[in-house]
């Protein structure tokens, strides 16, 4: 079963960019998809985008659409998310989560980063 | 504006029952599988039902879901206080060619 570990929280100036990782582990020979899920403080969840460990393949939500890119490192099995142009309005909790398939549910989740975007 | 709808809010005593409503349309409830996560504070979710009506092992039997037409349901049966959590649905949406998700549920055991 696919374990994920997050990198660390993450503190950025509005305008600036966040690169966030998410390693996967336990799982070495079955393909996977990875989703990125944030969170607002005091808010729900919401999908970002997801792409899959094999060829690369990404979809992402419309609201993110230009200003987000995922993508895999497969030697280390390492995913990461570019989110550009941050607002305060991006200050969130962001997760990565894992899915068997594009439309099969994510039931692996990482433990999520915090990033706080304040001038 | 979420795709899905929730009530913002159930609550129930310990022992009770409820019931949490997920509406949403033919581009994602109507066309896809239903799944729902419980977010216990501060923690990541965890998925309770999925395709619509699956319960993952180690899931407690008194979680079950439903889905008919546009909308799905998430039933809790003898509440517990440890149940005291955010749950949200999700699916996917061929319209938006994306996963959405529900505005969440905050469930309260009194």
């Amino acid at each position: 079963q696919v374990q994920l570990a997050q990198s660390g929280a993450e503190v950025k100036k509005p305008g600036a960019s966040v690169k966030l990782s998410c390693k996967a582990s336990g799982n070495s020979f079955t393909t996977f998809h990875v989703h990125w899920v944030r969170q607002a403080p005091g808010h729900g969840l919401e999908w970002m985008g997801l792409i899959d460990s094999t060829y690369g393949r990404t979809a992402y939500a419309q609201e993110f659409q230009g200003r987000v890119t995922m993508t895999r490192e497969t030697s280390t099995n390492t995913f990461h998310m570019d989110l550009s142009s941050l607002t305060s309005e991006d200050t969130a909790i962001y997760y990565c989560a894992a899915s068997s398939g594009w439309y099969a549910v994510f039931d692996r989740w990482g433990q999520g980063t915090l990033v706080t975007v304040s001038s | 504006q979420s795709a899905l709808t929730q009530p913002p809010s159930v609550s129930g005593t310990p022992g009770q029952g409820v019931t949490i409503s997920c509406s949403g349309s033919f581009s994602n409830i109507k066309s896809n599988t239903v799944n729902w996560f419980q977010q216990l504070p501060g923690t990541a979710p965890k998925v309770l039902i999925y395709k619509s009506n699956q319960r993952p092992s180690g899931v407690s039997d008194r979680f079950s879901g439903s889905k008919s037409g546009t909308s799905a349901s998430l039933a809790i049966s003898g509440l517990q206080s440890d149940d005291e959590a955010d749950y949200y649905c999700a699916t996917w949406d061929d319209n938006r060619k994306g996963w959405v998700f529900g505005g969440g549920t905050k469930l309260t055991v009194l």
